[in-house]
């Protein structure tokens, strides 16, 4: 079946620089894309790879690599705001989230 | 542009009984999915339609169905109710079927709690 997983919980510093890993096992998907939930809202949109490499909006990155599939969100100079759930997801005939990893972020 | 508005956002229901949920897409977009989410488990996806059709069912018990209407207006219903179905349900609105999308545009849920 489709399948994606991620960490539970990761914790970083503020300012630092925090990974969030996201493998798959699947055949077929049309690309990763990354999600922010905080509490009690709904998730959104960050970033979508549809091709192998590198993505960067801002202060947030995404990578793909096909071959290994594995992908990953690089958030940089982390902000307490960044304090959130997010989800990978990848795509082929409908959309399928990973459980989440938890952000925590100490000053 | 209103985005996807979801009704209602709070429900508590007893055993048994059943649900309807309901989600208006962004005006022109013809997808809508639903998810399920609880703590620990992600979203757990449920269903998908466009055009009014179901494209995609996850693996979820035939208590849970939904349909679309012509303006693609969304709902979902839920059947003879279990404790475990306390959750958040969150639909998704897309322009396109399924994996064409790169983006999906949620709402903010219905909170269903079953005592």
């Amino acid at each position: 079946g489709q399948s994606l997983e991620q960490p539970s919980e990761v914790t970083a510093v503020e300012g630092a620089i925090v990974q969030i890993n996201c493998t798959y096992q699947t055949s077929g998907f049309y690309g990763l894309s990354w999600y922010q939930q905080h509490d009690g809202g709904a998730p959104t949109f960050l970033s979508y790879n549809a091709l192998d490499g590198l993505e960067e909006t801002g202060r947030f990155s995404s990578f793909l690599s096909r071959s290994d599939s594995y992908g990953y969100l690089l958030l940089q100079e982390l902000q307490m705001k960044d304090s959130a759930s997010y989800f990978c997801a990848g795509f082929d005939d409908k959309i399928i989230f990973g459980k989440g990893t938890r952000l925590h972020i100490l000053p | 542009k209103a985005g996807v508005t979801q009704t209602p956002r709070y429900l508590i229901k007893t055993r048994g009984q059943q649900v309807t949920l309901s989600c208006s897409p962004i005006s022109g977009h013809r997808s809508v999915s639903w998810y399920q989410q609880t703590p620990g488990q992600g979203l757990q996806f449920l269903f998908e339609y466009f055009s009014e059709t179901q494209r995609n069912k996850g693996n979820f018990p035939g208590r849970f169905s939904g349909r679309q209407f012509s303006n693609s207006r969304s709902e979902m219903n839920v059947s003879t109710l279990e404790l475990g179905d306390s959750a958040l349900y969150l639909c998704a609105s897309s322009p396109f079927a399924g994996g064409q999308n790169t983006e999906a545009f949620f709402g903010q849920g219905t909170r269903l709690t079953v005592v």
